[in-house]
């Protein structure tokens, strides 16, 4: 299929690690990226990885990537309440006019229980 | 770091009347700008691609007559809403990439939240 799938939901207790999944579908996708949404707000990019690498670790945020299986995670470590938020997962597709444009999962909420 | 902002953040209406979203990029020359539309729990839609000086590509789906693109400068794009209807309620946000700027290098605006009444 096209679409680039995520599970929903994620609770996790504050102090703990999360882990976010997505699969993907185009294996020509350069870069993977994972974007954080607040309440009302647009979307803020956290990070992206680019297709050749298999891990990238931005303090609390660890990416990992295989692209055999196209699946890409999201860890977060000591997770906060500030962190609750909807992640959402994105691939760059390179559209019929040749230009790259972005591609979203649905996004997965994740609830931090004090 | 790059910064976009829409205006209004918020707009209601009533039906049959049009509405004007502003996209800006505040400290960057936006070559590219997108239209994405969202709704409640769902992820983001692509509507438009819009490149400066020329006419907006519209996905398959999206009305072009109901959903008027303008990107007139490199630094706003506007999406106009005509004749708006109760099912054109929803989260619009935009984003912008400068010229030159990677795949990654796309700025979202803060979205705007049309109620149609």
């Amino acid at each position: 299929g096209e679409d680039v799938e995520q599970s929903l939901f994620l609770s996790v207790r504050e102090g703990d690690s999360s882990v976010i999944n997505c699969t993907y579908t185009d294996s020509s996708s350069t870069y993977l990226y994972w974007y954080k949404q607040e309440p009302g707000a647009g979307l803020q990019l956290l990070t992206y990885i680019f297709s050749n690498m298999d891990m990238k670790q931005d303090q609390r945020l660890t990416v990992l990537l295989n692209k055999k299986d196209k699946h890409l995670s999201l860890r977060i470590a000591d997770t906060q309440t500030g962190d609750s938020a909807i992640y959402f997962c994105a691939e760059s597709r390179r559209s019929g006019a040749g230009s790259y444009q972005l591609t979203f999962g649905k996004g997965t909420k994740l609830s931090v229980i004090p | 770091g790059a910064v976009v902002s829409q205006h209004p953040s918020r707009v209601i209406c009533k039906s049959g009347t049009s509405v004007k979203i502003e996209c800006r990029s505040l400290d960057f020359q936006a070559t590219t700008m997108f239209w994405y539309r969202q709704f409640p729990k769902q992820s983001l839609m692509l509507m438009a691609t819009s490149n400066e000086g020329s006419k907006a590509t519209y996905e398959q789906g999206v009305e072009k007559d109901k959903f008027l693109i303008n990107h007139a400068s490199l630094t706003l794009s506007t999406l106009t809403v005509t004749s708006a209807h109760p099912e054109d309620s929803s989260f619009y946000i935009c984003s912008a990439r400068a010229l030159g700027g990677g795949a990654y290098e796309q700025y979202f605006g803060p979205g705007t939240r049309l109620t149609v009444t």
